[in-house]
């Protein structure tokens, strides 16, 4: 089955860059998105479709996608950054839909 | 406005059976597949099944297949999950989710639900 790698953390001080990485098979062609989840809450999407911001998300937000490496990249990150961020993909040969494990954001 | 609400989630010894509810309003129900998914104790997310539109497509994950059974009726805009035979490995929050499969391959789980706490323990 097909399997995404996340790093299981990232620390990194305000106002510089995160970047958490979602590692996959060819996943180039694949897909991605990406989902926030705070403490206590239900997952919410952050970036769609590889690049794309839902609504009420800001430019700082970004994604990228190509070869075996998905990554989703926070600039100027701040205290209200830290969470956890999973990317998300469909296996088409399983025809179901894989998670990474996740990532938990630190803002130090 | 979107809403998922889940129901039905409890402390059950194991072996034991619990049905989960989600109710939707504020969208076309039936224009969604709809999708559970479980995530335990401080772990990740976990898929766990989905229907198409109309119900004629379901899939299970491994972990769950031959123990849980997803449904849907479109005209009270109702999901559920029938889960019998549960483990200590099921308890998990369990959430309902949207998508759709466009032009484009499949959409994002762009709304969710608050999800429902499902303890298994003796």
């Amino acid at each position: 089955s097909y399997v995404l790698t996340q790093p299981p953390a990232v620390s990194v001080a305000p106002g510089q860059t995160a970047r958490v990485t979602c590692e996959g098979d060819n996943i180039g062609v694949k897909s991605v998105h990406w989902y926030q989840q705070r403490p206590g809450q239900a997952p919410v999407v952050f970036i769609y479709q590889d690049t794309n911001r839902p609504s009420g998300i800001p430019d700082r937000i970004s994604g990228s996608n190509s070869g075996n490496m998905a990554t989703l990249t926070i600039n100027r990150v701040d205290a209200g950054d830290e969470a956890d961020y999973y990317c998300h993909v469909w296996d088409s040969d399983r025809s179901r839909p894989v998670f990474g494990g996740g990532t938990k954001l630190t803002v130090l | 406005q979107v809403h998922l609400v889940e129901s039905g989630g409890g402390l059950v010894k194991p072996g034991g059976s619990l049905r989960l509810s989600c109710a939707a309003s504020g969208f076309a129900f039936s224009d969604y597949y709809m999708t559970w998914i479980r995530q335990a104790p401080g772990k990740g997310l976990e898929w766990v099944s989905h229907i198409s539109t109309a119900g004629l497509i379901i899939s299970y994950a491994d972990s769950v297949k031959g123990r849980f059974t997803i449904s849907r009726d479109n005209a009270y805009n109702s999901l559920d999950l029938e889960m019998n035979r549960l483990r200590a490995e099921d308890t998990a929050i369990y959430y309902c989710a949207r998508s759709r499969i466009t032009s484009s391959g499949w959409d994002p789980y762009d709304y969710w639900g608050q999800g429902t706490l499902v303890t298994v323990s003796s």
